[in-house]
């Protein structure tokens, strides 16, 4: 089972840059939410979706952007790359309903330099 | 009134013994408080979710205590292995996500069983 599925693992950026983070999940869960995780601070949501066609910030989307085109797909997107958007970046998904369970990703570490 | 605090933000336990991770919050709407496992280089995992209508949930050596009125609650591991060695995040929310509100997670706790 594929679960959450995140590309690329890695990725460098030059400050300025833009880049996408994929996000795909097989699991045909309504929510998907993107977080940032950095030393020592827990988990940041920076968007998230209920459903195709619907996104809504989160507690920190400056600098990013999302799209939710399809149930299965929640591309990241990062304009003008700054070293604060440094990070480890997970995709998750939910089922909705009664179920309160994320199911995330293996991660994409971006350093932005 | 948003915040989830968690403490210790590390902690080394021998094999056999308890570990304890305390998480505090403010927002009284909170409902759902799960605690999720991230082992290095994956993501977080659900190890388990307590309501407020219970004081206790206990799955297998992994247990919850729920403390309504101090707005507290921890995470026990009775019986700590080597394989628990983990970094341990707390987090609370009303309802499950969504438009109610999302997940706040706490800043998560590394723990390091020694044999």
């Amino acid at each position: 089972n594929a679960g959450v599925t995140q590309t690329p693992k890695f990725r460098i950026l030059k400050i300025g840059q833009s880049m996408t983070l994929q996000c795909t999940q097989d699991m045909n869960h309504n929510y998907m939410y993107w977080y940032r995780q950095d030393p020592g601070m827990g988990l940041k949501l920076i968007y998230y979706s209920v459903g195709a066609g619907i996104t809504d910030k989160g507690e920190v989307p400056n600098g990013y952007n999302v799209s939710r085109s399809t149930t299965e797909d929640f591309p990241l997107r990062l304009e003008l790359a700054a070293p604060s958007q440094t990070s480890v970046y997970f995709c998750a998904s939910r089922r909705g309903g009664d179920s309160g369970e994320l199911f995330f990703g293996e991660g994409s570490r971006l350093t932005v330099l | 009134q948003q915040q989830v605090k968690q403490s210790p933000q590390s902690l080394i336990v021998q094999k056999g013994g308890i570990s304890i991770i305390n998480c505090a919050y403010e927002n009284t709407a909170f409902d759902y408080f799960p605690w999720y496992q991230q082992f290095p280089g994956k993501g977080p995992a659900l190890l388990i979710a307590i309501r407020p209508d219970v004081s206790e949930k206990k799955e297998g050596r992994f247990t919850i205590s729920f403390n309504k009125s101090a707005k507290q609650f921890s995470l026990h591991i009775m019986d700590s292995q080597p394989g628990d060695s983990a970094t341990y995040f707390c987090a609370a929310s009303r309802g499950y996500g969504g438009s109610q509100g999302n997940l706040i997670f706490g800043k998560g706790t590394k723990l390091s069983v020694k044999p």
